[in-house]
């Protein structure tokens, strides 16, 4: 099974900050991965996918990149709604695989 | 608007089953493969398992065995028959369809295992 290994688990970051999420996949998935947003009590959200292509309505300050098996999602600059819980999801081969989740929280 | 509703959550015994259900509207379900994702109190996503448009499944390793996915291309609605049910299946259970990647998803139905 392709084990996803996802970092840091939580940070805490001001407003305005740029802040990076890290995931590394157990072997090579290409760029069959999917970064989704998550707040209290609600379904995840999809923000990118294929790696690095962002979802239509999500601000540009969200970016991803990588491939085979490291990945990185970047917030340019934080703000105030963007405090969330973040998961990355490998749909490579099965059984599918997300990540722990960061949760980035007010400073 | 595509939506998802999830249902048949609820409180059930260790060893007992619970079906659930997810609805569909706003596209033909027919042509979409449909997952079953959960996420047990405070604690991160969990994929479980997905079914093709032609019946095909996989299953997470934690729940084979245990529990089906099925559906109903008729009633536009995906199932999740789950048996043996453990503590540790106490979650969320949100349904999402496939387009690629998990998107759009439901609200989610809350299973409680607990005696």
């Amino acid at each position: 099974d392709i084990q996803m290994t996802q970092s840091p688990s939580s940070l805490s970051a001001s407003v305005g900050d740029r802040v990076t999420i890290t995931c590394r996949a157990s072997q090579d998935i290409r760029n069959d991965l999917v970064w989704y947003q998550q707040k209290p009590g609600k379904a995840p959200k999809r923000l990118i996918s294929g790696a690095s292509s962002l979802q239509s309505g999500v601000p540009s300050r969200f970016s991803g990149s990588g491939s085979g098996t490291e990945f990185t999602l970047t917030i340019s600059s934080l703000q105030p709604e963007d405090f969330a819980t973040y998961y990355c999801l490998q749909h490579h081969d099965y059984p599918w695989m997300f990540g722990q989740g960061t949760k980035v929280e007010i400073k | 608007e595509v939506q998802l509703l999830e249902s048949g959550g609820g409180l059930v015994q260790p060893g007992g089953s619970l079906r659930l259900s997810c609805a569909v509207s706003g596209f033909i379900f027919s042509n979409y493969a449909m997952s079953w994702v959960r996420q047990a109190p405070g604690k991160g996503l969990e994929w479980v398992s997905i079914i093709y448009s032609g019946g095909g499944a996989y299953y997470a390793a934690s729940v084979k065995g245990r529990f089906t996915v099925s559906r109903d291309n008729s009633r536009s609605t995906m199932y999740l028959q789950m048996n043996s049910l453990r503590a540790e299946d106490t979650a969320v259970y949100y349904c999402a369809k496939l387009t690629g990647w998990l998107d759009p998803w439901g609200q989610g139905t809350l299973v409680t295992v607990s005696s």
